[in-house]
């Protein structure tokens, strides 16, 4: 029973574009929603995050958006740039019992294109 | 150092062997998490510490697996009796639990490989 699912194992976009990656979520006791970035023989990197009582987080050239009626948050990257290609995972916090773990989807890859 | 680092990067051994994989969090961190990541899929939780004890291993898949954090800094990841189903990456991460995200901060894993 997957609880955050990254439908889209992968996405190509032109340089200079925007790209839209898409996650949803089934557990609604998630607090905190977040996106990491992987390049390969590397471990994932923080990227930007948002709370569950928020609906946009903006940070540069990524932004955030949650709509929690439809468990489901997308990040987008604009303009797109070649460096921006790896892998983004979707990660979801809750904290019943006290745990900090992270619920990870199964990742998207993004493709940017000179 | 300035991130996590894990020793070693990479480790081959044979089925029913005994591994040791080792995690140096960020100085400061008081939170250490292990996760497993096999091909296609995401980082998947394993074990959580706040200081020295566990606070969540409901991750472990079975008990051929333990980790300590003994003096709240360096972790040990121990599988004993490996499979061939354990080959993995195996990621820590670690985290101040300071501020609302309580980001995880990860390094780079140690792939292991059993033969």
């Amino acid at each position: 029973d997957q609880q955050v699912k990254q439908n889209s194992p992968s996405l190509s976009v032109q340089e200079g574009r925007i790209s839209i990656l898409n996650c949803d979520y089934t557990n609604s006791m998630f607090d905190y929603f977040l996106w990491y970035k992987k390049y390969p023989a590397e471990g994932p990197t923080f990227l930007i995050s948002i709370s569950s009582i928020k609906d946009k987080n903006e940070d540069g050239r990524f932004t955030v958006f949650l709509n929690k009626s439809a468990k489901h948050l997308s990040l987008h990257i604009v303009p797109s740039q070649p460096g921006d290609s790896a892998v983004y995972f979707c990660a979801a916090r809750g904290t019943q019992g006290g745990s900090e773990k992270l619920v990870f989807g199964k990742g998207t890859k993004l493709t940017v294109n000179p | 150092g300035a991130g996590v680092s894990q020793t070693p990067s990479n480790k081959v051994t044979e089925k029913g062997k005994y591994v040791e994989l080792r995690c140096d969090p960020i100085s400061g961190h008081t939170a250490l998490y292990w996760y497993r990541q096999s091909l296609g899929q995401g980082p998947e939780f394993l074990i959580y510490f706040q200081g020295t004890g566990a606070a969540d291993d409901s991750g472990l898949p079975n008990d051929r697996f333990f980790a300590v954090r003994p003096e709240g800094s360096v972790s040990t990841l121990k599988i004993q009796r490996t499979e061939r189903g354990d080959s993995a990456v195996y990621l820590c991460a670690s985290s101040s639990l300071a501020g609302g995200p309580r980001e995880q901060f990860f390094g780079p894993g140690t792939r292991l490989t059993v033969l």
